[in-house]
Formats: structure tokens, sequence, C-alpha cells
């Protein structure tokens, strides 16, 4: 199954509200994962099951989707936002993940 | 805390082999799922292999099929990734990543990863 992810990067302010989008080949149904990473770290959970928040992310990031289109909201962008977004699929090995989308400072 | 300590990785000439092994602790090993996950510089992270609790259940990328081995042994807490027929493309870096309790494709957690160099 291959994710699509969309924009490939994107640039926005401090406060900002950005949506990423993930598209995928085939359905997964809502077996649909977030991960961040910021430079010289290890990629962190966002978002399991499409829409559900790992414990202890903000209440500014949402996600949803299901099938095949997925989407990531950050409302009220912060500092500590910027970053590269991947959308990972967990539903029929072999897992794969999306190409990522990385978030700039304007 | 969970922790995942990787190791093994170094500087290997292509067609020859490497294991990888990662050390866990801070939760209860035999509950969860283990996956290699790879990243090669500059590069998004890629799915290697994955083995279930029990060890009863494993699967491998098609790119790697063949010429790695994922193991688990829970006695001692310990993954490991047997590597062989080594080529260019497989110079990343490695991550051992925990399975989420209930679903054992679901990664919640990644170990900071060991560096794999393929090159004469």
């Amino acid at each position: 199954i291959q994710l699509t992810q969309s924009p490939s990067s994107v640039s926005a302010s401090v406060g900002d509200r950005i949506t990423l989008s993930c598209r995928a080949s085939h359905s997964v149904g809502t077996y649909l994962n977030w991960f961040q990473q910021k430079p010289d770290n290890v990629p962190k959970l966002l978002v399991y099951g499409a829409s559900s928040l790992q414990a202890g992310v903000p209440s500014r990031f949402s996600a949803s989707g299901s099938e095949t289109e997925f989407t990531l909201t950050i409302s009220n962008l912060q500092p500590e936002d910027f970053a590269t977004y991947y959308c990972q699929q967990s539903d029929s090995p072999p897992l794969t993940f999306g190409g990522g989308t990385k978030v700039q400072i304007k | 805390e969970v922790q995942l300590v990787e190791s093994g990785g170094g500087l290997v000439q292509p067609g020859r082999s490497l294991r990888l092994s990662c050390a866990a602790s801070g939760f209860t090993f035999d509950d969860h799922a283990l996956h290699w996950v790879r990243q090669a510089p500059g590069k998004g992270p890629e799915w290697v292999a994955g083995i279930s609790w029990n060890s009863a259940f494993i699967d491998y990328a098609d790119f790697v099929k063949g010429r790695f081995t994922i193991s688990r042994d829970n006695a001692r807490n310990a993954l490991y990734l047997q590597m062989s027929s080594l080529r260019a493309d497989d110079t990343a870096l490695y991550h051992c990543t925990k399975a989420n309790r209930v679903s054992w494709r679901l990664i919640d957690y990644w170990g900071q990863g060991t560096l794999v160099t393929v090159s004469s």
C-alpha cells in the first residue's frame, strides 16, 4: 500500500492553522497513524487509528479520515511544531510510510 | 521509562553480513511485538521487519526477504536482525521499535538507532 503525502513542504507562521494530507493507494480502514520527526530526533507517534491522539499530544493537533483519505490539522501552530510529519499505515504488511511533509517557518 | 538500545552497526563491505541487537527495558517485553525500521540519510522511515510477542508471526519488507532474519529472545529482553548479502542501498540508521500492546503493527516507541554503512 503506497501512501502519498501532500504538500511535500509547507511554510507557515506561528499561530497559523495548517492541514496535511495523506492518500493511500488502497483502503487501510482507519489503520493510519501520524508521526512527527524533528531534526536529529527519532519519529514520535502523534496519532493512531486515524484520529486518536497519543497520550501527551497537545489538543491543537487533530486528525481524521478513513479508507484512503486522511488529514492531520495543526491549529495555532507553535515553534515546537516545526518538523517533518509522516503518515504510516498499519493495516497490512508491509507497513509503509508516506514521503513526509516538512513544516517550515515562514 | 522505555529504553530501546541498538548495537551492532558499522561499516561493512557489500555482500557481507552483520547482526544487529536491541536491548529493551522499561516495559513488559513479552507483551509487545517489535519491529526494525530503517532511515537512510535524509530520507523517510522504511519498515524492515516485524515479529509478534511470541515469534509466531513474522513479516518482512520485500526488499529484505531472504536476506534478513528477525528474531527475539524474551528471556534476555532482546531483539535481533541478522542481515546478509548486504547492499549499498541497505545503508541506513536502523531503529528498534516497540509496538502497542493491543495492536502488533502499531509502532509507538523508537530507539535511537544504530548506523549501518555498506561500502567497499
